[in-house]
């Protein structure tokens, strides 16, 4: 069955803090994503990779970065949390673009 | 060019009604369109899905329609139940998408038991 892992279901940070949220899929897919999301605005994505070390922006990337050193592990920085980086953050990965992409469970994140 | 504008935000039906969501793209290019389902503190997961080659897709009460030439589709739930209570998400991906998979803003949608 297929599965993505989030590290953590929720998290509490304080501004200015770094901030790691990691993805894990189980599936040998190329493509990984992370999106946010956030009432009345749907998913946005932030960064995704097609392949390891491979990252492109996604609409929102400002105040976030990525790794991918591991074809099965997508990591999402923020360098310097502030509190409009409060959300759901979702990870999700798929074999290619015309295909299902499979979410994991989301880590909720509050920055005070 | 990239949007995938859906509709209403959101809908409060009758059990046993039927639900209607529907979807508007702009990008002829794509050519994969799935609905994800989501529940309240879970990730979406991939309801139905439908490719622009044919105009209907049905899987047990869920059915999606497509118009091509009107660049638009919906999802039509039949029969619905309180169970279907959740958020649904339009989307297109692929030919002029690259890798990226755009996703409508969600409709939240409230059966009323």
């Amino acid at each position: 069955d297929v599965k993505v892992t989030q590290s953590s279901r929720y998290l509490v940070k304080r501004t200015g803090e770094k901030v790691f949220l990691e993805c894990v899929q189980d599936m040998d897919h190329e493509n990984m994503f992370w999106y946010r999301q956030d009432p009345g605005l749907g998913l946005r994505l932030i960064y995704f990779s097609y392949d390891v070390k491979m990252k492109e922006k996604g609409d929102i990337p400002e105040g976030y970065s990525v790794s991918r050193e591991k074809k099965e592990r997508f990591s999402l920085i923020l360098e310097s949390a502030s509190t409009n980086q409060t959300s759901m953050y979702l990870c999700a990965s798929t074999p290619s673009s015309t295909d299902t992409q499979y979410f994991g469970p989301g880590t909720r994140l509050t920055v005070l | 060019q990239q949007q995938v504008k859906q509709s209403p935000q959101s809908l409060i039906v009758q059990k046993g009604g039927i639900s209607i969501i529907n979807c508007a793209y702009e990008n002829t290019a794509f050519d994969y369109f799935p609905w994800y389902q989501q529940f309240p503190g879970k990730g979406p997961a991939l309801l139905i899905a439908i490719r622009p080659d044919v105009s209907e897709k049905k899987e047990g009460r869920f059915t999606i329609s497509f118009n091509k030439s009107a660049k638009q589709f919906s999802l039509h739930i039949m029969d619905s139940q309180p169970g279907d209570s959740a958020t649904y998400f339009c989307a297109a991906s692929g030919g002029g998408g690259g890798f990226k998979t755009i996703f409508g803003a969600g409709t939240r949608l409230f059966v009323k038991a």
